[in-house]
This record gives structure tokens, sequence and C-alpha cells, in this order.
């Protein structure tokens, strides 16, 4: 069964910086999907990123990029220009190739700090 | 607007009773989900399903149940089996495509046991 760990429980960052949340996980599969999305204070769940294991290249959504390393089974999301509104709990998620349902990690709780 | 609703946003259950959450998508995706939130857990699978009349557990359905009977709805029921069934409910769905599986969420049902 595959597994997700993330293990940064809190996290706080200024306004303006970066920060980097850290994703790995363990699978037997060579195709998956990895995600992550952001919970803010609503609860309602918001995909930020997305990245097919078969692409080498990392994903990249605006200020939002992810550092894939599938040797080590590693899935880093970077924030760029941190802004108040990126306040929300973070998690990672995977999926293997036949779509099956996501499995979780237990997220990163982000506070971005004027 | 295509989306995914849940009601109610919050609901109330006195111990023994059964309570349903709904769950409706006018996004035409096959597949439904129904995952649990708990403090310090992130989300973990109840149930999903594929396909109309056709559904399978999660991780933790013990003291759930659902239905399929019609593309739009995937309606859950907490029974009076399941013990501490206080906790933020997530219905989402997904179309069953290799190129695009992002996964939509509801807003969630709050469910507390008085």
């Amino acid at each position: 069964a595959q597994t997700v760990t993330q293990s940064q429980p809190e996290m706080s960052v200024q306004e303006a910086e970066t920060v980097t949340l850290s994703c790995t996980y363990d699978t037997s599969e060579s195709n998956y999907y990895l995600f992550w999305y952001k919970q803010p204070p609503s609860r309602q769940m918001i995909l930020v990123i997305r990245q097919e294991a078969y692409k080498q290249q990392n994903a990249t959504e605006n200020r939002f990029s992810v550092n894939f390393q599938k040797a080590a089974k590693s899935f880093s999301l970077k924030i760029s220009d941190s802004q108040l509104g990126d306040t929300a709990m973070y998690f990672c998620a995977f999926m293997n190739w036949r779509n099956t349902p996501l499995v979780f990690g237990k997220g990163t709780r982000l506070s971005v700090i004027a | 607007d295509g989306g995914i609703t849940q009601s109610p946003k919050y609901l109330f259950r006195k111990e023994g009773q059964n309570v349903t959450l709904s769950c409706e998508q006018n996004l035409n995706h096959d597949a439904m989900y129904w995952y649990r939130q708990d403090p310090g857990q992130g989300l973990r699978l109840i149930y999903y399903s594929q396909i109309v009349n056709d559904f399978q557990k999660g991780d933790i359905a013990e003291g759930y149940s659902v239905s399929r009977e019609k593309k739009e709805s995937f309606p859950l029921t907490v029974t009076s089996a399941q013990k501490n069934p206080t906790a933020f409910y997530l219905c989402a769905s997904q179309g069953v495509s290799y190129l695009y599986n992002e996964q939509f969420f509801g807003p969630g049902t709050r469910l507390t046991v008085l």
C-alpha cells in the first residue's frame, strides 16, 4: 500500500519570503500522479499543483513549484513571494496510474506572517 | 455553474441515530469519494464509487454505508455503529481519464454527536 509522509506539522514564513513544504511517499509503482492541495480556513480543498511521474520536468503554477525527485520518492512544494492568502493547511497526495483513490499525507499547517 | 454540493453544512446527531449526508455533482464525473477529516489525521477514505450501482470500501468503512443509484448522487449514511462520528466529511468527484484526473471537492459537512 502507498503511504505519504509530511514531516512538518506546522511552518511559518514572513510575507514575500519563500517557503518549502516537504513530502515523501512510498510506492512500488512506476507510473503515478502527485498532488498538492490547499485547505484554507474555509475548509474548501483546492488543487494547487499536479505532477505526473513520467514527466522529468518539475511542474510550476505561478508562485508555486515542485521539486520532484522520483528516485528519492520526494515531492516538495515551494511557495515564492508568500502572501497572507497562502495561510492554509497543505496536503500532499498520491494517486497511482489506475486512478485509484487519493492517499493523503497528514498535512502541514502554513502560517504567513505580515 | 458546475460543481459539487454537500448538505447540510452542519449536522448534529444524537447517539444511536443514523444520519445521511448528501453529495451531489453536476460535473458528469463517473467517480465519487467520501473522506473523513480529523485534526492531525489528514483525509481518510471511507467509501468510493467508480460507476453507478457499484462502490468499494475504503480504509475506514466500518459504521458507514453508501449508495450510488444515480451518477450525480453519492449519499453517505453514518450509522449508530460508528462509535466516534464527530468529524468533518468531504465528498469529491473525478472524471475517469488518464489525461486529467483532478479530484474536485465539495465544501464539506461538519457532523457533531451530542
